[in-house]
């Protein structure tokens, strides 16, 4: 069965503290890892995709990257609206292709001003 | 607007009740999730459309769920008999490629059973 864990569970940093989030997951053969970022009474909002060991991708303050085995979401000196919940997700595997998504639990990221 | 609508935003229900949720997707996006979250916790996955076809619903509880997506637009998603831990946020998504392209999420609908 396809696992996604992420850590921590939960961060606080000051505004200007970079970090790094990170996302492990267990499946049985990757076809993509997705981020999004879900805001209080919001659905999550999709940031990245990355398909294949060794990519990276930007945007504004946020690099996603990918390894075998795991995922980083790297934040550099992030403001306070950067506060969210951070998730991670990989395609679920079912007999008509990779349909819905499993998701880790989240990070919940606060940024202190 | 341009995004993927829900309604109600909000739903109390009393237990034994049935409640409709509805998913207005994105024109034309041919994939449309639906998703369970609950408190603290991320999205779990219930069931996939592609146009009007019900591809997957293995994720769907129990036999009291169901949902539809008759003209392959709009979904409803019905739950029977509702239960105390059926109480959650239903997050609706779709997508404009087959399974799992960019998708956009609804706000949902948060779901009070008491």
């Amino acid at each position: 069965e396809d696992q996604v864990t992420q850590s921590p569970e939960a961060l606080r940093l000051q505004e200007g503290e970079s970090s790094s989030l990170n996302c492990s997951y267990t499946v049985s053969g990757l076809r993509g890892l997705f981020w999004y970022r879900q805001d209080p009474g919001k659905g999550p909002e999709f940031l990245f995709t990355l398909y294949s060991a060794g990519e990276e991708k930007e945007k504004e303050r946020l690099k996603a990257t990918l390894t075998k085995k795991e995922s980083f979401l790297h934040i550099t000196a992030p403001k306070p609206e950067d506060s969210a919940t951070y998730l991670c997700a990989v395609p679920m595997y079912s007999g008509g292709g990779a349909d819905g998504l499993t998701f880790g639990k989240g990070t919940h990221l606060i940024i202190q001003p | 607007g341009a995004g993927v609508s829900q309604s109600p935003r909000y739903k109390v229900a009393k237990r034994g009740q049935d409640v409709a949720l509805r998913c207005d997707p994105i024109s034309g996006h041919v994939s449309l999730f639906w998703y369970q979250q609950a408190l603290g916790q991320g999205p779990e996955f219930l069931t996939y459309f592609q146009n009007e076809a019900q591809l997957d619903k293995s994720g769907l509880p129990s036999d009291r769920f169901f949902a539809e997506r008759p003209e392959g637009s709009v979904s409803t998603l019905k739950i029977q008999r509702t239960q105390q831990e059926d109480s959650a946020v239903y997050l609706c998504a779709s997508s404009l490629g087959r399974g799992n392209t960019e998708a956009f999420f609804g706000q949902g609908t948060r779901l009070t059973v008491v």
